[in-house]
C-alpha cells in the first residue's frame, strides 16, 4: 500500500529563514506528487504539483519542490519565509496502482513563523 | 464558478443523531471525493465518485453513506452519529484525466456529544 510520511510535524522558523519540509513516499511504481497548504481557518490549496519532466517544480507565492526519485522524496522549499507563509503544509500522492484517483495525504506539518 | 461548496460550516450532534453533509460542485467535475481531518491524522478518505451513481469507498467508510444522484451533488450521511466522527470533512472534486488535481471545498466542522 502506498504511504507519504512528513518528518516534521511542527516547524518554527523566523522570517526570512530558509524553509525545508521532508516528505517521502511508499511507492514502487509512478506517482503523481503534490503539496497542498491550509491557512488558519482556510481550506486545502493546491501549492504544486509533480506530475513528470523536471523534477524540479515551482509553485505558487515562491515555493518549489524536487522530486528525487532514488530517494522516494519530494521536499519542499522556500528559500525565505514571511509571517504569511504560517500554515499546515500537506505532502500527497495519486499513484498508478489507484487509477490517480485517490489522494493519499502524509499527516502534515505545521508550521509557525515569528516576526 | 463557486467551485466546492460545502454546507453547514459547522454543526453539533448528539450521539445517536444522524444528518447528511452537503456538498456541490459547480464545474462539471466528473470525481468527487469526501475526507475528514484529524489533527495529526492528515486527510483520510471516506468515500469517492467518479461520475452519477458510482461510488467506492475510501479508507474509512464505516460510519458513512454517499450517494451521485447527480454531477454536482455528494451529499455524506451519517447514520447514528458517534464522538469518533467529531472531525472536520472536506468534499473535493476533479475533472477526469490523470494529470489533473482536486479542488476542495472550505470544509464543514461536526462536533458530536
Amino acid at each position: 500500500a502506498q504511504s507519504v510520511s512528513q518528518h516534521n510535524h511542527h516547524v518554527i522558523l523566523s522570517e526570512a529563514a530558509s524553509l525545508e519540509l521532508g516528505c517521502n513516499y511508499s511507492y514502487g511504481g509512478t506517482v503523481n506528487l503534490f503539496w497542498y497548504v491550509q491557512y488558519p481557518g482556510q481550506h486545502l490549496q493546491l501549492l504544486l504539483k509533480y506530475f513528470s519532466g523536471d523534477p524540479l517544480v515551482k509553485g505558487i507565492k515562491g515555493f518549489e519542490a524536487e522530486f528525487i526519485k532514488s530517494k522516494f522524496s519530494f521536499n519542499l522549499r522556500k528559500p525565505s519565509v514571511q509571517w504569511s507563509d504560517t500554515a499546515e503544509y500537506f505532502c500527497a500522492l495519486t499513484s498508478s496502482s489507484g487509477g490517480y484517483n485517490k489522494l493519499i495525504f502524509g499527516a502534515g506539518t505545521r508550521l509557525a513563523v515569528h516576526p | 464558478n463557486a467551485g466546492v461548496t460545502q454546507t453547514p460550516k459547522f454543526r453539533i450532534l448528539k450521539i445517536g443523531q444522524s444528518m447528511t453533509l452537503q456538498c456541490t460542485q459547480d464545474m462539471n467535475h466528473n470525481y468527487m471525493y469526501w475526507y475528514r481531518q484529524d489533527p495529526g491524522m492528515g486527510l483520510k478518505l471516506i468515500y469517492y465518485s467518479v461520475g452519477a451513481g458510482i461510488t467506492d469507498k475510501g479508507e474509512v467508510p464505516n460510519g458513512y453513506n454517499v450517494s451521485r444522484s447527480t454531477t454536482e451533488d455528494f451529499p455524506l450521511r451519517l447514520e447514528l452519529a458517534a464522538p469518533s466522527q467529531t472531525s472536520v470533512y472536506f468534499c473535493a472534486s476533479r475533472p477526469a484525466g490523470r494529470q489533473e488535481t482536486q479542488y476542495f471545498g472550505p470544509g464543514t466542522r461536526l462536533l458530536v456529544l
